[in-house]
């Protein structure tokens, strides 16, 4: 069964390093998203993008966090200076084309740490 | 945004069957139920998707009524591995921007 991946697993950091999280989305998908989960809260959106081009983003997603699909299979999310409230888990979510479903296939996360 | 409401939690035993009750009065016409699962650490993993009436899949059932302003998930015979967070969604929304939002979701605990 195809599934979302994500790199690293875990990863951890000190506060005001970049960090890069990449997602690799089933490859039909066309609608790819970003999601955290801090210990022991709901699950947040962050983005979604389509058609190379972010479409929503969330109050979360401020300045210091981008999206890129750089070639035709990663997503990825970077966060510019990272800050201890960014310690989290991070998942990517991908589906397939079509206004009307809600259904996401999600990764596995990846756990940020930030010291 | 629709928003959904979800008690917080709740407690079965094994081989009972489990209803939880979504609220989304404001859902759109347009928009769409969906119900997750959700494991500690890992990803939420989708369990059924419904627009009207019920739907019933190999884990779940889905009702909804005409209203569509409220949803409930049913699990049949549960088993302690059914123990895990469930999200009720309702999108996507924006039309084509696909925000998709999770509410606080219902903590299940299944006992033996």
């Amino acid at each position: 069964e195809p599934e979302v991946t994500q790199t690293p697993s875990h990863q951890v950091t000190q506060m005001g390093q970049e960090v890069i999280l990449r997602c690799v989305p089933i490859s039909n998908h066309l609608y790819f998203y970003w999601y955290r989960q801090i210990l022991g809260q709901k699950v947040e959106f962050l983005v979604s993008f389509y058609n190379n081009e972010i479409s929503e983003k969330s109050e979360i997603f401020d300045d210091q966090f981008s999206v890129e699909r750089p070639d035709g299979s990663n997503f990825t999310l970077k966060i510019r200076s990272t800050k201890l409230e960014d310690s989290a888990m991070y998942f990517c979510a991908s589906r397939v084309a079509g206004a009307n479903t809600g259904e996401l296939f999600f990764g596995e996360g990846s756990r940020l740490t930030v010291l | 945004l629709a928003k959904t409401t979800q008690p917080i939690s709740m407690d079965s035993y094994e081989g009972q069957e489990v209803n939880i009750t979504c609220s989304h009065n404001n859902i759109a016409t347009n928009d769409y139920i969906t119900w997750y699962q959700q494991f500690p650490s890992q990803g939420p993993r989708f369990i059924i998707q419904g627009y009207k009436t019920k739907v019933t899949n190999e884990v779940a059932s889905l009702f909804i009524p005409a209203d569509r302003k409220s949803s409930t998930l049913s699990l049949p015979r549960v088993s302690l591995s059914d123990t895990a967070v469930y999200y009720c969604l309702v999108g996507p929304s924006r039309g084509a921007g696909n925000m998709l939002t999770f509410g606080g979701g219902t903590r299940l605990m299944v006992k033996p």
